[in-house]
């Protein structure tokens, strides 16, 4: 059972770059799609992006300008950068994956606030 | 790229059926098959439900069962229970390798 863990800062400054790393457990990152999800407080999710154990990346239009989804295969994990943030970045960041296709999601992690504030 | 509609919130009583609605446009949940259902209880990470429409993963209780109908999937629950009690959240291919939510719905078990 692959378990998902989210880190790093919970909190950025207005117009930095947002860093966060989502740790694979329990099976290896090869042959699955790594995504992240957010969800502002009291809101819906939306979908970032995501990268496929190849190297291969796909970002929401709405974000790719602003986006990076990287992955460390040796190390076992995936990361989110997201650039010249504002508040409307403030949101629970959930990494997440799915074995052979990015239509859904299987296994989410805990998720990790992050608020963007001065 | 707009968000899927949902009801804001529904309820309903022990042992009845309810039903969400998710409402898109041809471009997403009217043109593919690829609707999935996620279940979000307060703190916690969504959990997956359905998928493919109307596929259920391994575990998740027959009392959930999804459809869709052009440009409007549907997730029904039957038998509520006061687990069931939880927002409700659906997303659709969007095309060009991309998703997108609804604004979620939150289930309130009376």
């Amino acid at each position: 059972q692959v378990q998902l863990q989210e880190s790093g800062p919970g909190l950025v400054k207005p117009s930095e770059t947002l860093s966060l790393t989502c740790t694979v457990s329990g099976g290896s990152i090869s042959s699955y799609y790594w995504s992240w999800i957010r969800q502002p407080p009291g809101k819906g999710l939306e979908y970032i992006g995501y990268i496929y154990y190849t190297g291969s990346t796909k970002y929401n239009p709405s974000l790719k300008s602003r986006v990076t989804i990287s992955a460390d295969t040796s190390e076992n994990h995936f990361s989110l950068k997201l650039s010249s943030v504002t508040a409307a970045d403030t949101a629970v960041y959930y990494c997440a994956s799915t074995y052979g296709d990015y239509v859904k999601f299987d296994y989410w992690g805990q998720g990790t606030l992050v608020t963007v504030s001065s | 790229q707009s968000a899927l509609t949902q009801p804001r919130s529904v309820s309903g009583s022990p042992g009845q059926s309810v039903t969400i609605s998710c409402t898109g446009a041809s471009r997403d949940v009217g043109g593919y098959n690829y609707v999935s259902w996620y279940q979000q209880h307060p703190g916690k990470a969504p959990k997956l439900i359905i998928y493919d429409v109307t596929k259920r993963p391994s575990g998740v209780p027959d009392r959930f069962s999804g459809s869709k109908s052009g440009n409007t999937a549907s997730l029904t629950i039957s038998g509520l229970q006061a687990e069931d009690e939880a927002d409700y959240h659906c997303c659709s291919y969007a095309g060009s390798y991309t998703l997108v939510f609804g604004g979620g719905t939150k289930l309130t078990v009376l």
